[in-house]
């Protein structure tokens, strides 16, 4: 079945250690974002990609960095996390008729 | 920028009962989509309804644009069914997400 994966589904990480995030799709979408949430709150837009096209949303940190090496596979960065940064991180994708399909989402612990 | 509102915020139902959630929203969007969000976190899509009405099952969608609000119907719940509902609106090419229904099945 076509999908969005997220690995690892569970990551912890120790405060200011920088942590890698992976997103992959087999939907062949041309747009993949990626969305903060944290608890009992909706989804926070951070950035998206276009094709290779980068747009970062005006409020998402410095500290937050994304890679697209090509359709398939989405990164996101955290360079330095701290305390406020532990979410549910959660990427989707969207194709041609812009409706947006999520992964089951990573969720990061912060020690 | 776009409000979307969800109402109610909270509910609980006995299993077997029907419920409606309403999204309201301020300005013409392109698109709506209802989601789910399971207990284990994940989004799952229900419904993609900018106008209309669809069903699914026990679940159906009403969004009637023109006057800026979406319905989503829940019939027979279950106790799979609890989790929360966001309706989201695309607006200025990205999804704008209401708060949510906290929804409680009861057996």
């Amino acid at each position: 079945d076509a999908m969005v994966i997220q690995n690892p589904r569970y990551q912890v990480t120790q405060f200011g250690k920088p942590v890698t995030l992976s997103c992959s799709q087999t939907l062949n979408h041309n747009v993949m974002y990626w969305y903060q949430q944290k608890s009992s709150q909706a989804p926070k837009l951070l950035f998206h990609y276009y094709d290779k096209d980068f747009n970062n949303e005006a409020d998402t940190p410095d500290n937050f960095q994304s890679r697209r090496p090509n359709t398939s596979f989405c990164f996101l960065d955290i360079r330095s996390p701290g305390l406020g940064d532990a979410a549910m991180y959660l990427c989707a994708t969207s194709g041609e008729r812009d409706e947006q399909f999520f992964g089951p989402g990573t969720r990061l612990t912060v020690l | 920028g776009i409000q979307v509102e969800q109402s109610p915020p909270d509910l609980i139902l006995q299993e077997g009962a029907n419920s409606t959630l309403r999204c309201n929203f301020s300005d013409s969007v392109n698109n709506l989509q209802w989601f789910h969000q399971n207990p284990w976190g994940q989004l799952i899509n229900l419904f993609y309804i900018p106008s209309g009405t669809k069903q699914n099952g026990r679940l159906s969608a009403t969004t009637v644009a023109t006057e800026r609000y979406s319905l989503l119907y829940i019939s027979s719940s279950q106790t799979t069914d609890s989790g929360v509902y966001f309706c989201a609106v695309e607006y200025g090419n990205k999804l704008v997400f209401g708060a949510g229904t906290i929804l409680r099945v009861k057996s």
